[in-house]
């Protein structure tokens, strides 16, 4: 059974900085891709960025909002995604889901198969 | 990035009922939409992919449609369990966005 788990949520104020960890295991993660999605309180889904398996050079993309100031990285030894926020700001606020991307490669028809039950993070001073 | 709009933002509707949801693009995304349903506080779980595939695991009771700028997604025939928010989202160029959502409550 695939199993997605997030921690490292919290409250932080603007300007601060706070890393998410999701702890991966069902599955042969070293071959995934990984996304990053979060949801605002109250609000819609967002796409905030993906890293690639090694083997596709273990590229990462980001969404516009959170670009040069979130980083996505990961750990295939220890089956375990990452995303490092930085210089964070109130709009910021949301939980943090981390999800598998299908098919893990290049496809117009991909989409996010499994999600994690999600990390609250919470920027406020 | 293609804009993608979801229509009712959300609707009341009876245990039994056929309900649709509309989903549409900014510009033609073939068939490259995907739907997930999310209760509160849960995370999304993928309803239909490709724009009428059903996920495995998904009731039959569901279904997809459409194509180029236009879909949607109808429930057969609504159960409790069924009550949610519908998000529709595009998979064909990046970044990959999501609709807004359609809530469906009970009436």
């Amino acid at each position: 059974e695939v199993q997605l788990v997030e921690s490292g949520g919290g409250l932080v104020k603007p300007g601060g900085s706070l890393r998410l960890s999701c702890a991966a295991s069902g599955f042969t993660f070293s071959n995934a891709w990984m996304n990053w999605v979060r949801q605002a309180p109250g609000k819609g889904l967002e796409w905030v960025g993906r890293v690639k398996s090694k083997s596709d050079a273990g590229t990462t993309d980001y969404a516009v909002p959170v670009k040069g100031r979130f980083t996505i990285s990961r750990d295939d030894s220890e089956n375990m995604l990452y995303l490092q926020m930085n210089s964070l700001q109130t709009e910021d606020t949301a939980v943090y889901y981390c999800t598998t991307e299908t098919p893990p490669y290049s496809s117009p028809s991909s989409y996010f198969q499994h999600w994690g039950q999600g990390a609250l993070v919470t920027v406020s001073s | 990035d293609i804009q993608m709009t979801q229509s009712p933002s959300s609707l009341s509707a009876s245990v039994g009922d056929r309900v649709t949801i509309t989903c549409r693009a900014s510009q033609s995304i073939s068939i490259y939409l995907n739907w997930y349903q999310q209760k509160p506080g849960k995370a999304p779980n993928l309803l239909i992919y490709a724009a009428s595939s059903l996920q495995s695991g998904v009731p039959s009771r569901f279904s997809g449609s459409g194509s180029g700028t236009d879909f949607s997604l109808t429930i057969r025939s609504l159960q409790p369990e069924d009550f949610a928010t519908y998000y529709c989202q595009q998979s064909y160029s990046f970044p990959k966005t999501f609709g807004p959502g359609t809530k469906v409550d009970i009436k």
